[in-house]
């Protein structure tokens, strides 16, 4: 099947500095890649929408300064958390989409503590 | 806007138990629906799809399926096993818009 690959697993920053989360999409292509947010034990919360060689599209509320997200290729997007404060630490994880309505593609998450 | 609920929050059961999780959604303009399994601290892993057009899908033990006039999909699990346990969750599609449920935790007791 289709695999995401997403790195770090985990890591741990200082506050201030600022993270790059990967995700490779190993065995298709994704034309479209989705970034959430998940709280303990709740469901995930979509941050943005990325389509590759366009801007992504942010949720309301996200801000787009904080969390840039580049997809230059169809096989790899990152996001990156700028300035990052504790009440970011979080865990993130990406989806990938070949095409509009084919099955979504994640990779293993990112737990990110800020301390 | 679509919203998407699942009934129970939780559950237990003793292994071998067949179950049944529930998914329901407000919206039936769905494309798809696809159900997920996640495990603690892990990413999702898709377990069944369904086209709007069709009525079940089945993979091994488990079985999907979907009745977009109700708004309900179930996802069977038979012959429930301890390394079934984790968080599932079911997830309408139309486009690029994905609507996540809240997700089920199930736990199967040895």
């Amino acid at each position: 099947g289709a695999v995401v690959s997403q790195h770090p697993s985990w890591v741990i920053c200082k506050s201030g500095t600022s993270v790059k989360i990967e995700c490779r999409s190993l065995d298709f292509q994704a034309t479209t890649m989705f970034w959430y947010r998940q709280f303990p034990k709740q469901s995930l919360m979509l941050m943005a929408t990325s389509n590759e060689g366009s801007k992504a599209t942010y949720e309301q509320g996200v801000e787009k300064d904080k969390f840039l997200i580049n997809h230059a290729s169809l096989t790899l997007s990152t996001l990156t958390v700028t300035s990052a404060h504790p009440e970011d630490s979080s865990f993130y994880i990406c989806s990938g989409q070949d095409r509009s309505n084919s099955p979504l593609h994640f990779g293993n998450g990112t737990r990110l503590t800020v301390t | 806007k679509q919203e998407v609920t699942q009934i129970p929050a939780a559950l237990s059961v003793p292994e071998g138990e067949n179950l049944v999780l529930n998914c329901s959604f407000t919206d039936s303009a769905i494309y798809n629906l696809q159900w997920f399994r996640q495990d603690p601290g892990k990413g999702l892993t898709s377990l069944l799809l369904i086209q709007s057009s069709q009525r079940e899908q089945t993979s091994g033990r488990l079985n999907a399926s979907l009745d977009k006039s109700s708004g309900r999909s179930t996802l069977y699990i038979a012959a429930s096993q301890p390394g079934d346990s984790a968080t599932y969750l079911c997830a309408t599609a139309d486009g690029q818009n994905f609507v996540f449920g809240p997700g089920t935790r199930l736990s199967v007791l040895p």
